[in-house]
This record gives structure tokens, C-alpha cells and sequence, in this order.
């Protein structure tokens, strides 16, 4: 495609509910990122793939979030027995480079309000 | 725990007025610096990616500069206007992570 495409766009859950989130990168594009955006922050890093590897998921903020990519393509983000302050933006973003040296391309987010 | 760091947090100025904001960030292991804009409602958009010490990076009105060696970079606003109003994100990577400062929130008042 042409951008980074994240869905759901907005996802309203009951807690303890478990919610899946999508990301569709751009083709090619080997470094993937995730962020989140709780109200009235900033960008908070979950995890980092180079491929279909995870070097860097020191941003997860527990054990109840996972996330995995397949095909060096679409990631997931899971978070099981979802709480009332996983309730944020989750962000996507795409790079062509591995190590960051060029820009990367964000998605339009997913909104996540946990009732 | 990286520390990204930017000032002012929030910035109001007149249409017109040249503005600047400052990124600091860990000296060592640096690999790059990014410069991101983000609109409401909108998702962020690169603006300048730097390597090197010394880099400028000019786009329009906004230019960028880079010291490595002393952890920090500046974001410079030429003649503001409205439609500049945004927040600017930097962040800087080692190589794999990138992590982000808590942005600088800019207002220009027509």
C-alpha cells in the first residue's frame, strides 16, 4: 500500500477482554515500531522489529502484551486481560532502514478505550 | 533508560515571529536524530533525519542542526504561521530503537 494502514481505527472493550491490533507497514520496509500515547503524553516505545525479529521489546509494559510479525509484513499487537489504563493511542511506524539512519512512516493509529 | 529530552514544552508566538526548540539526547552511541511534526488528528511526519555532527538540514522555513558530541539539536521556525501550529517531536536511536522526547507543543496566533 501506499502508507502504513492500521486497524481497527478505534476499538472500544470491556476490561479483561483481550484485543488484537493490526499494522500493515509499507512493502519493503524492515524495521517496524510500536508506540502507545496515553492521554496527555508522549510517544512511549513498546517494541522494535528488525524483520520478523524482535531485538528490542524492553517497551512492553507487561506480560499480558505480546506482538509478532510474519512474512517481514503485517504485525499484531495483543494485549490480553486488557485494564483500564492500557486505554491509549497505539501507534505503528515503518522504516526502510534496520538501524533508524532514515525516517519512519507512521500510521493513523488505533484508539483503544478500555470501559 | 534513554532520556530524549525537549524544551519549551509548550510555545505560543505571533505570525511571523522566528522561533527555535532543543532536543538533548545521550552523546554516546549515537546513531541518529530524527525530527518528526505532528498535527492533531493527524499522525506524525518526518521532517529532518541527521547523522553526522555538524549536519544543517533545511526544509522551507524549518532547518535543523546537529551536535553529537554534546547531545543536542535545535529546530528553527523561520517567519511562524498558523499552519505551523503542531507539536515537533525529536528522537534519537543508537541504531535499532527509536525513542522519542515529549515533544514541544507550537501555537502561532495569527
Amino acid at each position: 500500500g501506499a502508507g502504513v494502514s492500521q486497524s481497527p481505527s478505534n476499538k472500544v472493550t470491556e476490561k479483561g477482554k483481550d484485543v488484537e491490533l493490526r499494522c500493515d507497514p509499507i512493502s519493503g520496509h524492515t524495521a517496524l515500531y510500536w508506540y502507545r500515547q496515553r492521554l496527555g503524553q508522549g510517544l512511549e516505545f513498546l517494541i522494535y522489529f528488525q524483520g520478523n525479529s524482535a531485538p528490542d521489546k524492553s517497551g512492553l509494559p507487561s506480560d499480558r502484551f505480546s506482538a509478532e510479525r510474519t512474512g517481514e509484513s503485517v504485525s499484531t499487537l495483543t494485549i490480553q486481560r486488557t485494564q483500564q489504563e492500557d486505554s491509549a493511542v497505539y501507534l505503528c511506524a515503518s522504516s526502510s532502514h534496520p538501524t533508524g539512519a532514515t525516517e519512519a512512516f507512521f500510521g493513523q493509529g488505533t484508539r483503544l478505550t478500555v470501559v | 533508560i534513554l532520556n530524549v529530552e525537549q524544551s519549551p514544552q509548550s510555545l505560543h508566538v505571533q505570525e511571523g515571529d522566528s522561533t527555535n526548540f532543543t532536543c538533548s539526547f545521550p552523546s554516546s552511541n549515537f546513531y541518529a536524530l530524527h525530527w518528526y511534526r505532528w498535527e492533531t488528528a493527524k499522525s506524525p511526519e518526518a521532517l529532518f533525519v541527521m547523522t553526522l555532527n555538524g549536519d544543517e538540514k533545511k526544509k522551507g522555513r524549518i532547518s535543523a542542526t546537529l551536535n553529537t558530541k554534546e547531545g543536542y539539536s535545535y529546530l528553527y521556525i523561520k517567519g511562524s504561521q498558523p499552519e505551523d501550529s503542531a507539536t515537533y517531536l525529536c528522537a534519537y536511536t543508537s541504531g535499532s530503537r527509536l525513542t522519542f522526547g515529549e515533544g514541544t507543543q507550537l501555537t502561532v496566533n495569527p
